[in-house]
């Protein structure tokens, strides 16, 4: 079965920049995955983020944007500020109706 | 502007049953696809189970296949989730979220606040 692969924290300084990927034990990401991206602070629903690879959902800063980097789905924060601080997921679509969890990146900004 | 609203969960015994549900309100639940994802204490999402426009099709991830059982009643404007056997395991957070659809990419657009289940003796 395949896996979908984040990493499981990363740290930014303050005004930094940091990328995320969402990876697949076997195989590349592309758009028939239809990958996306949501944010979690502790004790909260999920907020989409992004879509469509790179489309921001509505109320996104633009700090935050959506690529595909080599084999990976990618999240890219530009200008990191201390309320980014939260857990990152991705998802992605398995084929037969199922869809996958990446495991979440928490990602830390000090 | 969409809102869904959970309810149901609670405090139940492993192999007792459960039936959580979702209200959808301010768009027509007939247009999309629902899912249920949930969300162990302190662990990542993991997605449930799905239920096409109709309710013609429905998928499940193999952990809840044969035990839960996903449902719609879009007269009602609501989903239902429907847990037998449940385990341990099951012990979760349930989110009831919405499939948007653009430029021919699926992606969860609206998500309810959840519901906790609990399953222990």
């Amino acid at each position: 079965q395949t896996v979908v692969t984040q990493e499981p924290s990363f740290s930014v300084s303050p005004g930094g920049t940091v990328t995320l990927t969402c990876g697949l034990s076997s195989g590349s990401v592309s758009t028939s995955y239809h990958p996306s991206w949501y944010q979690q602070t502790p004790g909260q629903t999920p907020r989409t983020l992004i879509y469509s690879i790179n489309v921001r959902s509505s109320g996104v800063p633009d700090r935050f944007s959506g690529s595909i980097l080599g084999n990976k789905a990618a999240l890219t924060i530009t200008g990191a500020q201390a309320d980014d601080e939260s857990d990152y997921y991705c998802v992605l679509y398995m084929g037969s109706g199922i869809w996958v969890f990446g495991g979440g990146t928490k990602l830390t900004v000090l | 502007e969409g809102q869904l609203v959970e309810s149901g969960g609670g405090l139940v015994q492993p192999g007792g049953s459960l039936r959580l549900s979702c209200t959808a309100s301010g768009f027509t639940l007939s247009s999309y696809w629902m899912s249920w994802v949930r969300q162990a204490p302190g662990k990542g999402l993991e997605w449930v189970a799905n239920i096409k426009q109709d309710g013609s099709e429905k998928n499940y991830v193999d952990s809840v296949r044969g035990r839960f059982t996903i449902s719609r009643d879009n007269a009602k404007n609501s989903l239902s989730l429907q847990m037998n056997s449940l385990r341990a395991e099951d012990t979760a957070v349930y989110y009831c979220a919405r499939w948007g659809y653009s430029s021919g990419q699926y992606y969860l657009d609206y998500w309810g606040q959840g519901t906790l289940v609990t399953v222990s003796s």
